[in-house]
């Protein structure tokens, strides 16, 4: 079983619309959790962290966490073509407190 | 002045040949790590180095072989390269707070490793 599981879609929404992003992870103990944004050809970079079960938001953009079910998930308002890239669901979990990513949703933003 | 900076973006050898990838960070960030991302996107952690000493070692082929001269490179080495080594291989670095893991990593654009 893999330790973090994402929809590797791709997943297409329409521009203005709220894209949803979700992903679920093995390990119980796992404290953190974040979303990194990576566009084609370029290297990941980090937009949300979240560490407790509920909603944070930040802009458009909203880290939704429940440690019960194990999920954690993403959601973009007012999708912008921008907007269109891979999101990488990342955990720290593990004695080794180290991060370890999902493989990916790419997300397509259609003007 | 580009926080992480590897080189080179683009490596194109052939199988058998032994390659070396670079990477420097003016962060000021005691941590620093290497990740392979393969074509289906997944990123995963190879080494990790806190302050020149090596603290996490994936389960890689001992052909790979990290070197941190000081806490502001991490260089990386790959002897016998093979086909399954083609990737692209990101440079990262962190700055863990006391009695917290940080999990704000900064990347290096990445290198393009194509073994032929």
């Amino acid at each position: 079983q893999k330790e973090v599981e994402q929809n590797s879609g791709p997943l297409s929404v329409p521009e203005g619309a709220i894209a949803s992003l979700n992903c679920t992870y093995s390990d119980r103990g796992s404290q953190s959790f974040f979303w990194y944004r990576q566009y084609s050809g370029k290297s990941p970079e980090l937009i949300m962290f979240i560490y407790s079960n509920g909603d944070k938001e930040d802009g458009r953009f909203t880290a939704q966490l429940n440690k019960a079910s194990q999920y954690v998930s993403l959601l973009i308002r007012d999708s912008q073509p921008s907007d269109s890239a891979t999101y990488l669901c990342a955990v720290v979990s593990g004695s080794a407190r180290q991060l370890t990513f999902g493989s990916g949703t790419q997300l397509t933003v259609l003007p | 002045d580009t926080a992480v900076s590897q080189t080179p973006k683009y490596l194109v050898t052939q199988m058998g040949n032994d390659k070396s990838i670079k990477c420097e960070q003016n962060l000021g960030h005691d941590t620093m790590y290497w990740y392979k991302q393969d074509s289906k996107k997944f990123l995963k952690i190879m080494f990790s180095y806190n302050n020149k000493e090596l603290i996490i070692n994936e389960t890689v082929p001992n052909r790979f072989s990290p070197k941190s001269p000081d806490k502001a490179h991490l260089n990386l080495h790959i002897n016998s390269l093979e086909l399954g080594d083609s990737a692209v291989y990101f440079c990262a670095s962190s700055q863990p707070a006391w009695g917290a893991v940080s999990e704000k990593l900064f990347f290096g654009s990445g290198t393009q490793l194509s073994v032929l």
